[in-house]
């Protein structure tokens, strides 16, 4: 069973909407961690966010924030005022547990296309 | 600036050799990893290495080799059993003291078969 679960291949959004990109967890771990990268053209993966298991504020960090639902295990990214800039793949992945040197875990991703 | 460096940008491959992608980091990380993209696709993992000396077999490895002599670096040989190599690829780092930022990435490397 997948772990991850992003749920939109694609999306088109009009520039300056808000999106909210769909991600989905299944683990039996009480601490875990939840990840959103950014994926431009040009390949490099880019850390937007991150939210832990028991933090109790949602995660936010400039344009972006993370919409934690624990009971439905869900951790949806939300980026406010869309701009073309963001057109890119999006990927949630999660951390289970702790220990030395953890790995994580990559949902399929979502490509996301800003209209002018 | 620490971060890491994958070499070259872009490779080309001829059917039946060995290639060899470079990937160095300067973070002090111990754990390094490296992953395959097709064009579209998800991540998926080769290799990956916790600790120097040691590396352990992703979801793909099959044509895939490694090595983890120095902490700093973990090149992956792509050999003439990978059937189709042509692919993105990619290589991070993590630190289990920085647990929060998840995995630092290299720019890639894109291997293309001519």
């Amino acid at each position: 069973a997948q772990k991850i679960t992003q749920t939109q291949p694609g999306m088109f959004v009009q520039e300056k909407e808000a999106v909210t990109l769909d991600c989905t967890y299944d683990t039996s771990d009480q601490s875990y961690g939840l990840f959103w990268y950014k994926q431009p053209s040009s390949g490099e993966m880019i850390f937007l966010i991150y939210q832990g298991s028991y933090d109790e504020q949602n995660a936010t960090e400039g344009r972006y924030s993370l919409n934690f639902q624990k009971a439905r295990k869900s951790a949806n990214l939300v980026i406010s005022a869309s701009q073309l800039g963001d057109s890119a793949m999006y990927f949630c992945a999660m951390r289970e547990g702790r220990g030395s040197n953890y790995q994580l875990i990559w949902g399929a991703g979502t490509k996301l296309i800003i209209k002018p | 600036d620490g971060g890491i460096t994958q070499s070259p940008k872009y490779l080309f491959r001829k059917e039946g050799q060995n290639v060899t992608l470079s990937c160095e980091q300067n973070l002090n990380h111990d754990a390094m990893y490296w992953y395959r993209q097709d064009p579209g696709q998800g991540l998926r993992l080769i290799y990956y290495s916790q600790i120097v000396n040691d590396f352990q077999k992703g979801d793909i490895a099959e044509g895939y080799s490694v090595s983890r002599e120095k902490k700093e670096s973990f090149p992956l040989t792509v050999t003439s059993a990978q059937k189709n190599p042509t692919a993105f690829y990619l290589c991070a780092s993590s630190s289990e003291r920085q647990s929060n930022y998840g995995y630092t990435f290299g720019s890639g490397t894109r291997l293309t078969v001519v």
